[in-house]
């Protein structure tokens, strides 16, 4: 079945600007999580969602935020944007763990490479 | 606070030997703990997992080892190939939400 897939790829802004992330999950799976990836932070937990709700939250500002819509598909959006947010951001989905997936085992996208300027 | 950490940015191993890749955690909660490997431009997929209530769990040529007591585990890889270079992430679930490390650079030398 087709994986996680997240639009755009790659994107360039500039700063103050904002940005908008899509994130389609594995068919069937109802959570979606958001990741920061930077060098030497390795993977920061932004969000996730379930059933169009924000059930975690990771520690960041109010500029990103996300939602969920009733097909699963996941938005994150960071507004005014600065040059520390370039990173690439990582959208994974997953069977809930209340379904018996008990591992909690991710399927993560190839990212958005997002660069700002 | 960095709950989840990998100390080593890098490792490097020779074809045919051991990579020993190394995660310390700060939270007794975490109940699920995870490996992770990322090529470039990829996103990570998943290696291996342990449960909380077990010491050890293998698939292949990959081993998970956690003591609990140490708030520590380690991925162990025999025998390397070249293939396995690429970075490791350690990751620790509670309540649904993964915890991540900082990940390892594994390179495996020919």
């Amino acid at each position: 079945k087709a994986g996680v897939t997240q639009t755009p790829r790659y994107l360039i802004k500039t700063r103050g600007q904002q940005v908008t992330l899509s994130c389609s999950p594995i068919s069937g799976h109802r959570s979606v999580s958001w990741y920061q990836q930077t060098p030497g932070q390795g993977l920061q937990f932004l969000f996730e969602y379930f059933s169009e709700t924000q059930r975690n939250k990771g520690n960041f500002p109010g500029r990103f935020s996300g939602r969920q819509f009733s097909n699963s598909r996941s938005e994150m959006n960071v507004s005014t944007l600065e040059l520390g947010d370039s990173a690439l951001y990582l959208c994974a989905s997953s069977l809930p763990l209340t379904s018996g997936s008990d591992t909690g085992e991710l399927f993560f996208g190839e990212g958005s490479r997002l660069t700002v300027l | 606070d960095q709950q989840v950490k990998q100390n080593s940015p890098s490792l490097s191993v020779q074809e045919g030997r051991i990579s020993i890749l190394n995660c310390d955690y700060t939270n007794s909660m975490f109940d699920y703990f995870l490996w992770y490997k990322k090529y470039p431009a990829e996103g990570p997929t998943f290696l291996i997992s342990i449960s909380s209530i077990k010491d050890k769990n293998e698939d292949g040529r990959f081993t998970v080892f956690l003591n609990k007591s140490a708030k520590h585990l380690s991925l162990h890889i025999v025998p390397s190939q070249p293939g396995d270079s690429a970075v490791y992430f350690c990751a620790a679930s509670e309540g649904g939400k993964l915890i991540f490390g900082q990940g390892t650079e594994l390179s495996v030398k020919p």
